[in-house]
């Protein structure tokens, strides 16, 4: 069975703090996984995404996740908050075995001046 | 702009009214998708159409019904909604099926 779970539905930074947010996945294959950022009013943007190749993924925007596969983690990090990083961000996993990709329920990030 | 567009951007419908979603990429895909985004629930994956062929429907009611009449338009038809269908709708497009997806700016849908 497919699975992606966000560990938190909220996250709130001061500015030029870091984040970090919170990804685990269950998948009986070897999966691609992405994060997704979604800006008010606007659609699903790709941040950045694993497919098998190097664990440490560097995104746009500064963000990073590492792909840690015996804990079954995805999380999404960066070091140093901007306002403009204020947003709803998904963990998404395709288990590459069709055209089905499993969302989670997202986590709103709130980054304070 | 992603490339995927997505009208109208906000819709209030009655129960008993019929309306249409429409979706436009340019991007020269052979794959495009419904989605449906209620408030705190995972994304759900609605319809997928690869080279205007419908080649997954995810057991959605009869009342959202699909229609992709070439590989740029995707549309979504309503009718007889149900207040717990008011959702972001959102439309995606990809090169080829399972591969990742570009997203539009998504339907907020009310309906009352």
């Amino acid at each position: 069975a497919q699975s992606v779970t966000q560990l938190d539905s909220h996250v709130s930074v001061s500015e030029g703090t870091p984040v970090l947010l919170r990804c685990n996945y269950s998948s009986s294959y070897s999966p691609s996984l992405f994060w997704y950022v979604q800006h008010p009013n606007k659609g699903l943007q790709l941040l950045l995404k694993y497919t098998s190749a190097a664990t440490l993924v560097k995104g746009i925007n500064g963000f990073e996740a590492e792909f840690k596969k015996s804990e079954t983690s995805f999380h999404l990090t960066k070091p140093s908050a901007h306002m403009s990083d204020a947003a709803e961000y998904f963990c998404v996993v395709n288990p590459n075995t069709g055209n089905q990709f499993y969302f989670g329920t997202g986590t709103s990030l709130t980054v304070i001046p | 702009e992603t490339g995927v567009t997505q009208t109208p951007r906000h819709l209030v419908m009655g129960m008993t009214n019929k309306k249409s979603l429409k979706c436009e990429q340019h991007l020269g895909h052979n794959a495009m998708y419904w989605y449906k985004q209620s408030a705190k629930k995972p994304l759900e994956l609605m319809f997928v159409y690869s080279l205007e062929e419908r080649v997954e429907n995810n057991s959605v009611p009869s009342r959202f019904s699909p229609e992709c009449p070439n590989s740029s338009h995707l549309f979504l038809h309503l009718h007889t909604l149900q207040p717990e269908d008011s959702a972001l709708y959102l439309c995606a497009s990809s090169p080829r099926t399972g591969v990742g997806y570009t997203f539009g700016s998504g339907t907020r849908l009310t309906v009352v």
